[in-house]
């Protein structure tokens, strides 16, 4: 079957860093998103990996190794502004989304 | 209009009722796409339409039914509501395929079946 798998709850400080893992199991592979969703609002798309390796945008990051299933978002300088759930998706070979339940980040001051 | 329109933003119906939730998109997006999101499940796929005139079934489409008349437009029906359909419903659209840009998200219906 296909799965998607992130942690539920993920603490961490401000200014701090914070890595967001998922592993992923789907029928024919398209590519790894992660998206971004505050509470009462619509994911909105933070990036994309098709080819192993990292992917660097400002002070985010996501990462994918296609030969272990795994990927990672990688937060710096957290700002409390990145409280939000994060959902990692894999697109299968029908090019349709797996979505995870979403990982919930909670940042402290 | 700017990216994806759903109306209305918020329901309380009446179980047994017949309900049409809308969504419009303005970016020409071949495809188009509906889920419902429950708290700890994720976003679960409804029905899709990878091209005017097409749709398919998604993970969860029992008691839902859609139409894709034109490139713009992919209302979502439900024939008769129950509870169990108490859920936040997102409309979402991409090029086809997905491609490096993703979905885009409308801002969601949330939806209570009483």
């Amino acid at each position: 079957g296909q799965n998607i798998d992130q942690p539920t709850e993920m603490t961490a400080t401000e200014g701090a860093i914070v890595q967001i893992n998922c592993t992923y199991q789907t029928s024919g592979f398209n590519g790894l998103f992660w998206y971004q969703q505050h509470a009462g609002e619509a994911p909105t798309f933070l990036s994309y990996n098709v080819l192993d390796g990292l992917e660097e945008k400002g002070r985010f990051s996501s990462f994918l190794s296609r030969s272990k299933g795994y990927s990672y978002l990688l937060l710096k300088e957290l700002q409390m502004k990145d409280s939000a759930s994060y959902l990692c998706a894999a697109m299968d070979s029908n090019y349709q989304l797996i979505w995870g339940a979403g990982t919930k980040l909670i940042i402290k001051p | 209009i700017a990216g994806i329109t759903q109306a209305p933003t918020s329901q309380i119906l009446a179980a047994g009722r017949r309900m049409t939730l809308r969504c419009t998109q303005d970016m020409r997006h071949n495809a188009m796409y509906w889920y419902r999101q429950d708290l700890g499940l994720g976003l679960r796929l409804i029905h899709y339409s990878n091209t005017a005139g097409t749709t398919g079934k998604g993970e969860v489409p029992d008691g839902y039914s859609v139409s894709r008349a034109n490139t713009d437009d992919f209302p979502l029906t439900l024939a008769s509501a129950v509870p169990s359909q108490t859920s936040v419903y997102f409309c979402a659209s991409s090029d086809s395929g997905g491609g490096a840009q993703g979905y885009t998200f409308g801002s969601g219906t949330r939806l209570t079946v009483v």
